[in-house]
């Protein structure tokens, strides 16, 4: 049973265009993981969140996670075609220390 | 440094087969982690393995069994395949029984 929802599923943007990811569950993490996929690949870690209200950049990507720990949001400035792959937020229960990943956003960036 | 490799990277089985997965974990890295990922899913926790004993257990049911030797590596074993096996199976590594970590590439399943 999935306990994170991603949204969207799928986008399509342009080159250049700014998009956010969000991910949302009805229970709290002690913490937060965002990963990035390619085809063909496993799944590459991007950031950690911990705080409750965090905010972390990378680039041109930034995480926020949530006041009540939560749900989390990843906002992609000035998309590129490198930016294509599947994201996935994955929550940490504290008690288990297990991953729990979300569904997944696939994004497609479009020279 | 090499990173977390798995093999193989490509299995064809028969449904009541059994399969073998293997995981070599970065070099340094005592947890073990594996996770399997249905096509258009987010990866779904299998087991975690600390200094070989299991330290999680997900949703799975017991025809799914690991290990982890003393080198840290780890087997992930599935017998009576069903067609419902057929999946991306990624291993994943971290220093200690936190969780970071560092996927490997993954194994491709297909259960005919």
């Amino acid at each position: 049973t999935q306990l994170l929802e991603q949204s969207p599923q799928f986008l399509s943007i342009q080159e250049g265009e700014n998009l956010t990811v969000y991910c949302n569950s009805s229970s709290v993490f002690s913490s937060l993981q965002w990963y990035r996929q390619e085809p063909g690949e496993g799944p590459v870690l991007l950031v950690t969140v911990v705080t409750g209200g965090e905010v972390k950049k990378l680039k041109r990507l930034t995480f926020q996670f949530g006041d009540a720990r939560k749900d989390s949001s990843l906002h992609i400035t000035a998309a590129q075609p490198g930016d294509t792959g599947l994201y996935l937020c994955a929550g940490v229960h504290g008690a288990t220390n297990k991953l729990i990943f979300g569904t997944g956003t696939l994004l497609a960036v479009q020279p | 440094d090499a990173g977390v490799t798995q093999s193989p990277t490509h299995l064809i089985k028969t449904r009541g087969q059994h399969v073998t997965l293997r995981c070599s974990p970065i070099s340094g890295h005592k947890s073990v982690s594996w996770y399997q990922q249905v096509l258009g899913q987010g990866p779904q926790f299998i087991f975690q393995y600390y200094e070989k004993e299991e330290r999680g257990r997900g949703n799975f049911p017991d025809r799914f069994s690991a290990r982890q030797f003393p080198n840290y590596s780890s087997e992930l074993n599935v017998n009576a395949l069903l067609l419902g096996d057929s999946a991306l199976y990624l291993c994943a590594s971290s220093p200690l029984a936190g969780v970071a970590q560092y996927f490997g590439p993954g194994t491709r399943l297909t259960v005919l």
